[in-house]
């Protein structure tokens, strides 16, 4: 168990939905990362927030946003969903900017 | 950009059959080369970190070293426990950098 809570574990929506994915990060972590896992490109990097504020900023598309709040918990926000954005969601924690990454157990979503 | 880029996709090695699993990056200034671990429905799992040319970490029959350009991860008489996607992570140096990952060696051994 890597400390790292990821809810829900499934989440099954329709194109044109809004979903919220939600992450707990490592208790004392202040850094948390959110990341895309599809079956042809691996692992892409989304977004990462230190501490509350916005840090770096991968490929994330303009439908998605997210936030971490002052319990330092965070929410990947996914709206107008479309058939391609079915993919697991990993949300990931460090103490610092160090890149050794505690992963969570992801969020399979399925958009139909 | 960084780029990450593993090589085999994918490798099938018997019991007790030594090999290696190939990583090259391109990264403006390397702050460290991390080698993770993915079981099949799982998050990725921290293996080693490597920070300069010439290092060497080991764990169980698990050996990571790292050039200028590629690391490299050597499995010694692997047993099928070590079935998973091994994958290879990069961060710059500088501020809050994002790890950029490449996309896995899948490795099977069989009994």
């Amino acid at each position: 168990d890597s400390g790292v809570t990821q809810t829900p574990k499934h989440l099954i929506t329709a194109t044109g939905q809004r979903v919220t994915l939600r992450c707990s990060p490592r208790s004392g972590d202040l850094s948390v990362y959110w990341y895309q896992q599809s079956l042809d490109q691996g692992l892409q990097f989304l977004i990462q927030y230190y501490n509350g504020e916005e840090r770096a900023k991968g490929n994330i598309l303009e439908r998605f946003s997210a936030q971490q709040f002052p319990d330092l918990h965070s929410e990947l926000n996914l709206s107008s969903l479309e058939l391609g954005d079915s993919a697991l969601y990993f949300c990931a924690s460090t103490p610092g900017q160090d890149g050794k990454l505690f992963f969570g157990s992801g969020t399979q979503l399925s958009v139909l | 950009e960084d780029q990450v880029t593993q090589s085999p996709e994918a490798l099938r090695l018997q019991e007790g059959e030594s090999s290696s699993l190939n990583c090259s990056y391109t990264v403006s200034g390397l702050r460290g080369l991390f080698w993770y671990r993915q079981d099949p429905g799982k998050g990725p799992e921290f293996l080693f970190t490597l920070y300069s040319a010439g290092e060497e970490k080991e764990k169980e029959r698990l050996k990571a070293t790292l050039t200028k350009k590629e690391s490299f991860l050597h499995i010694t008489a692997p047993k099928p426990e070590d079935s998973a996607t091994y994958l290879c992570a990069v961060q710059a140096v500088g501020g809050y950098q994002k790890v950029t990952f490449g996309t896995g060696t899948k490795l099977q051994v069989i009994p």
